[in-house]
């Protein structure tokens, strides 16, 4: 089963520009994580926000969760060429025990 | 270095044959996790291990079988029972299982059926 569904499905910016994902839930979640993978590698975790916070940052990376809504966003500030991969979010049900992923946001930074 | 490794990177299996996925960890996780992923699409967890000697079925174990004998290993056998396994493997680790702990991921196995 499919918790997380990211959007959009892909994504193509300029160097320096914004990149926005979003991602949508069904359950109601412990926490929620956002992956970074690059192409034909594991994924690397980025940053965790539980559902009792609202707004995370890391670095470049901010995080918004809205429990309303079942819905988070992954906003990347001045984007690199380097930030170009695919980007998961994972969901942890409440009262699971497993991690569930999304179908992912293919994102391309145009140098 | 801590970390956790896959092996082989690449592996051909023939029609009919089982094969074995290698997975190991040193960063002292209790729980341990299988993924498979298919071009373009996100992980789809086949089995996932709490603690040494236990393991789960997750959303598609069909055709698969695991073994967790020790804390740091957590090998994947693809039998041949499983008739599309051509994909990209992927295992994980976690201070414990699910909750608020992120996962650890290995380099991945991809899988080709010949």
């Amino acid at each position: 089963s499919q918790q997380g569904e990211e959007d959009p499905q892909a994504l193509s910016i300029q160097e320096g520009e914004n990149a926005t994902m979003n991602c949508s839930y069904k359950t109601s979640i412990n926490n929620l994580q956002w992956y970074r993978q690059n192409s034909g590698r594991g994924l690397v975790h980025l940053i965790l926000i539980r559902s009792n916070e609202r707004e995370k940052h890391s670095g470049r990376l901010r995080v918004t969760l809205d429990t309303s809504k079942k819905s988070s966003s992954l906003l990347i500030t001045a984007s690199r060429a380097a930030d170009t991969a695919s980007y998961f979010c994972a969901t942890d049900e409440l009262g699971g025990f497993k991690t569930i992923f999304g179908a992912g946001t293919r994102l391309f930074v145009k140098a | 270095d801590g970390g956790i490794t896959q092996s082989p990177k690449y592996l051909f299996r023939k029609e009919g044959q089982n094969v074995t996925l290698s997975c190991e960890q040193n960063l002292n996780h209790d729980a341990m996790y299988w993924y498979r992923q298919d071009p373009g699409q996100g992980l789809r967890l086949i089995y996932y291990s709490q603690i040494v000697n236990d393991f789960q079925k997750g959303d598609i174990a069909e055709g698969y079988s695991v073994s967790r004998e020790k804390k740091e290993s957590f090998p994947l056998t693809v039998t041949s029972a499983q008739k599309n396994p051509t994909a990209f493997y992927l295992c994980a680790s976690s201070k414990t299982s699910g909750r608020t702990y992120e996962q650890f991921f290995g380099p991945g196995t991809r899988l080709t059926v010949l």
